[in-house]
């Protein structure tokens, strides 16, 4: 089946303790991208990639960190998480080009409490 | 307010009723996307409509495109309790390094059965 991947579903963390939340798709995508979601300010874009070895900061990128090794994986660092951080994030790929011509296609959701 | 703005906020209806939600932008763009969000999951794609087109249709859902008014709207006829979610829009504005999707906040759409 066609997915992306996020895990863990839900994390509670303290402030300062390093985390990575994975993100795997399994459609050959190019394009792939974290976006945070908080009531009232809708989805934000943190950091996106457009292809292997390529990222570039969204609109929210501070204290995010990412990673595009391999085309599949697109892992969301937080290296010192602090509560302003707590969100619900998700990941989403397209095939190609960004998200403009091809639909984006999201996870489920990664609920992140910082305490 | 924002590029992509939805309107309503929230809408309730009964099942078997029509549901229509709007959505406006402020700028220019090349296509405007809606997407369906259900409780706490990931978002949904339903339908792509360029710029260049007026009205697309995609089962029980009728997208329309009035680039002079700056508005969309999303209409899902004969509604069912399966489609009581968040609908946003999201709009593709800018060219180059300056291109970017915008989302709006969204309709929370309450069907009761």
């Amino acid at each position: 089946e066609a997915q992306v991947t996020q895990n863990p579903r839900y994390l509670i963390t303290v402030t300062g303790k390093k985390l990575t939340v994975t993100c795997s798709q399994n459609m050959n995508h190019e394009y792939m991208s974290w976006y945070r979601q908080d009531p009232g300010l809708g989805l934000r874009q943190i950091y996106y990639s457009m292809n292997v070895e390529v990222t570039d900061k969204g609109d929210v990128p501070e204290g995010y960190k990412v990673s595009r090794k391999e085309k599949r994986n697109f892992p969301l660092i937080l290296e010192s998480p602090s509560p302003n951080q707590t969100s619900l994030y998700f990941c989403a790929s397209s095939l190609f080009g960004g998200p403009y011509n091809s639909p984006l296609h999201f996870g489920n959701g990664t609920r992140l409490t910082v305490t | 307010s924002q590029q992509g703005e939805e309107d309503p906020q929230a809408l309730s209806i009964q099942e078997g009723e029509n549901a229509t939600m709007n959505c406006s932008y402020k700028t220019s763009i090349n296509n405007l996307q809606w997407y369906r969000q259900n409780s706490g999951r990931g978002l949904v794609h339903l339908i792509l409509i360029r710029s260049n087109e007026r009205e697309k249709h995609s089962g029980r859902l009728r997208v329309t495109l009035d680039t002079s008014k700056k508005s969309s709207s999303l209409l899902i006829t004969a509604s069912r309790a399966a489609d009581t979610a968040s609908y946003f829009c999201a709009t593709d504005a800018g060219a180059g390094n300056n291109r970017k999707l915008i989302w709006g906040l969204g309709t929370s759409l309450a069907v009761n059965p």
